[in-house]
């Protein structure tokens, strides 16, 4: 079965600091691979996603993320954060089942302060 | 295009009530999910459905039931509510298109079970 670790629970940062949040995946194929970010009270809203081509996937808000094979790693980066990036951010493998759809194995997220 | 909605956004129950909680989307999407979400846990699956009148189980499905009659609805229901089923819950739904499948997902629904 996939999963997904996350290593860090929390993390802070100062306001135009450079961002990086950790995912590590198990899986025995090539996976589908998504951040989702989440802020207080509401629900999840797709960062970015890997299914296939460039290891290096562009999102919404200035976020990125590179799929290393070799590393079984999708870390998520951010040249520049803005306070408004304060949110619990979850990093998702997803593996196709036959009749269909997407099963997503969650990590368990990074909280991320943002300091001015 | 109100994309997934979910109702009620907020419910308390006693131990052994029953309550249906509605997922609906207006983006004709094949897939639908139920995930709850627990403080340091992230998201689990509960069930799913591929299309209307199908549903499956997913990671966590003891204690609940499902049903997708119509194509825009997914109901997840508590037949006898417990302490254990105090979270969050969240309805999902998907098409499986050229640039592969995402999932959007519901503002949740908070439930407290006393």
């Amino acid at each position: 079965a996939q999963s997904v670790t996350q290593p860090d629970i929390h993390i802070t940062v100062s306001e135009g600091a450079s961002l990086e949040l950790r995912c590590n995946y198990s899986y025995g194929a090539t996976p589908y691979l998504f951040w989702y970010v989440q802020s207080p009270g509401q629900g999840l809203q797709l960062l970015l996603k890997y299914f296939s081509g460039d290891t290096l996937v562009q999102g919404i808000k200035g976020f990125e993320a590179e799929f290393k094979r070799s590393q079984s790693s999708f870390n998520l980066r951010k040249p520049s954060v803005h306070w408004s990036d304060a949110a619990e951010y979850f990093c998702a493998v997803g593996v196709r089942h036959t009749g269909g759809g997407n099963k997503l194995t969650f990590g368990t997220g990074t909280q991320l302060k943002v300091e001015l | 295009n109100a994309g997934v909605t979910q109702t009620p956004k907020f419910r308390v129950l006693k131990t052994g009530q029953s309550m249906t909680l509605l997922c609906a989307q207006d983006m004709n999407h094949e897939y639908m999910y139920w995930y709850r979400q627990d403080p340091g846990m992230g998201l689990r699956l509960i069930h799913y459905s591929v299309g209307e009148g199908t549903t499956a189980k997913g990671e966590v499905p003891d204690g609940y039931n499902v049903s997708r009659l119509k194509k825009q609805n997914f109901l997840l229901g508590l037949e006898s509510a417990a302490p254990s089923q105090t979270s969050v819950y969240f309805c999902a739904s998907s098409y499986s298109g050229t640039s592969g499948e995402t999932q959007y997902f519901g503002p949740g629904t908070r439930l407290l079970v006393l």
